[in-house]
Parts: structure tokens; C-alpha cells; sequence
């Protein structure tokens, strides 16, 4: 079965600096995406950034990129320029292929920006 | 703002009670999920539509839950005789054919006493 871990409950960045959130993902599959979506606190979940995992090259929008590992099943988010905004929950997904599509979704981490 | 709304936002019941949810997701999105989120998780799959048709449904969907997405546009949520563990925050999700991504509405937190 597939499974997302994400081992940082919490992280803490400085405004202006940079962080890295990590994710690594269990499964047996060639073809699937990753996917990081972000969850302010009381308002609803946005998507952040995406990859597919047959693209070796590693996705970016805007301040926000990922460093995707295939071969070790890492999917790091890293957030550059932190803005007191970035502050939210941090889920990783995995989608599941097949005639669903569901997301497997890990616990998530919680980022704290400081001014 | 990803265009999918639910209602009611926040749902106060008592064990015992039923209450339904609402999701209106925006035409396009053909798909449709519904996801639970418990306190320090994430969201866990329930069930999924593609237009009216309910295609799969969790384990985690006890036979007290029933969802309907008539006509392929809104879908609902139902629980039955709800229990203190039902407490959750409920999220739906829309989607199209091809398109990988899904986009989440703000969720309906329901609070079983």
C-alpha cells in the first residue's frame, strides 16, 4: 500500500529566509504525481505546487520549489523569500493512479514564520 | 479561492442526530471526492464520483454515512446516528478527466457532543 511520511511535525523560518519541509513516499509504481498543498489555519487547502514522477526536472512556482529523489521516494518542498503568508500546514500527497485518482495524504507540518 | 464551497462551515450536533453536508464544486469539475480530516492528520480518502456515479467508497465509510451526487453537479453527505468519533472536519474535492489535480473547498467541521 502506498503511504506518505512527513517526520517534521513542526518548523519555524525567519521572514526572508528559507526552509525545507521533508516527505518521503512508499510505492511500487513507475507512474504517479506528488503534490504539496498548503492549509492556513480556519481556510481551505491550496494547492501549492505539483510533479510528475516522469519528469526528472524538479517543479518550481515561484518561491517555491521541490526537490524530488525518485529513486530514494523523496519529495522535499523548500520555500525561499518566507513571507509572515507562508505561515500554514504543509501536506504532501500522493496520488493514487488507477480509475480513482485519490490523494494519500501525510500528516502534514506545521510552519511558523517569524517576523 | 478554488470555486468549490460546502455548507455549512460548522455543524454542532448531538450523538444520535443526523446531519447532511453540501458541496458545490464548479461545473467543469466532473469528479468529485470527499475526504475526512481528524485533528493532526491529513485528509483521509471516503468516497468518489465521476458525474452521478458513485465509483468507490472507503472502509473508513461506515454503512451510517451515504453520499449522493445528483445529476452530477452537488453532492451530499449524510451521517447517520452520529457518534462522538464522527467528529472531523469533512472536505470535498473537485476534479476533471485528465487532470490530476484536485481542488479543495473549505470544509465542513462537525462537532459531535
Amino acid at each position: 500500500a502506498q503511504t506518505v511520511t512527513q517526520s517534521q511535525p513542526e518548523m519555524s523560518v525567519q521572514e526572508a529566509e528559507t526552509v525545507t519541509l521533508s516527505c518521503t513516499y512508499d510505492t511500487s509504481e513507475s507512474d504517479y504525481y506528488l503534490f504539496w498543498y498548503k492549509q492556513p489555519p480556519s481556510r481551505q487547502m491550496i494547492l501549492v505546487i505539483r510533479q510528475e514522477a516522469y519528469k526528472q526536472q524538479n517543479a518550481t512556482e515561484n518561491r517555491f520549489s521541490v526537490n524530488f529523489q525518485k529513486a530514494a521516494k523523496s519529495f522535499s518542498l523548500k520555500i525561499s523569500d518566507s513571507q509572515l503568508g507562508d505561515a500554514a500546514m504543509y501536506f504532501c500527497a500522493y496520488l493514487m493512479g488507477g480509475a480513482t485518482n485519490k490523494l494519500i495524504f501525510g500528516t502534514g507540518t506545521l510552519l511558523a514564520v517569524q517576523p | 479561492d478554488t470555486g468549490v464551497s460546502q455548507n455549512p462551515r460548522h455543524k454542532i450536533t448531538k450523538r444520535g442526530q443526523n446531519v447532511t453536508f453540501r458541496c458545490d464544486p464548479i461545473s467543469e469539475h466532473n469528479r468529485l471526492y470527499w475526504y475526512r480530516q481528524t485533528l493532526g492528520q491529513g485528509p483521509e480518502f471516503l468516497t468518489y464520483f465521476q458525474n452521478e456515479a458513485q465509483l468507490e467508497k472507503s472502509r473508513l465509510l461506515s454503512d451510517r454515512f451515504s453520499a449522493e451526487r445528483p445529476k452530477g453537479s452537488f453532492s451530499t453527505l449524510e451521517i447517520q446516528r452520529t457518534e462522538q468519533g464522527d467528529s472531523a472536519m469533512y472536505l470535498c474535492a473537485g476534479g476533471r478527466d485528465l487532470q490530476e489535480t484536485q481542488y479543495f473547498g473549505p470544509g465542513t467541521r462537525l462537532l459531535v457532543l
